[in-house]
């Protein structure tokens, strides 16, 4: 079991431009969670997919979209990149039951760096 | 809304040492509570996870404990090695939906 794996692990970017961050879940989970962390703090929710829809949604500007693909996958965009996107992105993937999720195992992250 | 603090903000003790470490959240309805390690510039690595019907979990030389009623949640290790310096956080949300983490505790074991 390959785990939760995320693509690239490092990106440099340029103020204004637009990324995409990719995640493979962990093999038998259907649920992908991403989730932002600055230097020094905890990671914050961005938001979660389920069924290739967005589930839920935290304090993120709009500038902040995903997608889920059928095959549970999904990826991460940010358009018009701020300097203070810069940060550790991380992918979170789960087992949804009902209106529960499993254990959240996470990748090892990208780390995208604006300048 | 969920709040989680955990302190202390930084330890460092000597090789050999029983230590825990502390995290208090203000929503009691939270559905699992999870600990985690996190190497410098690393994913996190899950610990233990604790369900809500559950006050404890215990793998190795780890032990997490679980109150809901007071909103506290502790991570004892037990003879401490130089090989668990990281930072460890904690994390819960109803549901187990959304994960609402701390800012995490830095852990230095000296040798």
């Amino acid at each position: 079991d390959a785990g939760v794996t995320q693509s690239p692990t490092h990106l440099i970017k340029t103020r204004g431009q637009q990324v995409t961050l990719r995640c493979s879940p962990k093999s038998g989970h259907d649920t992908v969670s991403w989730y932002q962390q600055a230097l020094g703090q905890g990671p914050q929710f961005i938001f979660q997919y389920y069924e290739e829809e967005e589930r839920q949604r935290g304090n993120f500007p709009d500038r902040f979209s995903g997608h889920q693909f059928p095959n549970y996958s999904s990826e991460l965009n940010v358009n018009a990149l701020l300097l203070g996107d810069s940060a550790l992105y991380l992918c979170a993937s789960s087992f949804r039951r009902g209106d529960v999720n499993t254990e959240a195992f996470f990748g090892q992250g990208t780390r995208l760096t604006v300048v | 809304k969920q709040e989680v603090t955990q302190i202390p903000a930084a330890l460092s003790v000597p090789e050999g040492e029983n230590l825990v470490l502390n995290c208090s959240f203000t929503d009691s309805a939270i559905y699992n509570l999870q600990w985690f390690r996190q190497d410098p510039g690393k994913g996190l690595t899950s610990l233990l996870l604790i369900q809500s019907s559950q006050r404890e979990q215990t793998s190795g030389r780890l032990n997490a404990s679980l109150d809901k009623s007071s909103g506290r949640s502790t991570l004892y290790i037990a003879a401490s090695q130089p090989g668990d310096s990281a930072t460890y956080l904690c994390a819960g949300g109803p549901y187990g939906n959304k994960l609402v983490f701390g800012a995490g505790t830095i852990l230095r074991v000296k040798s």
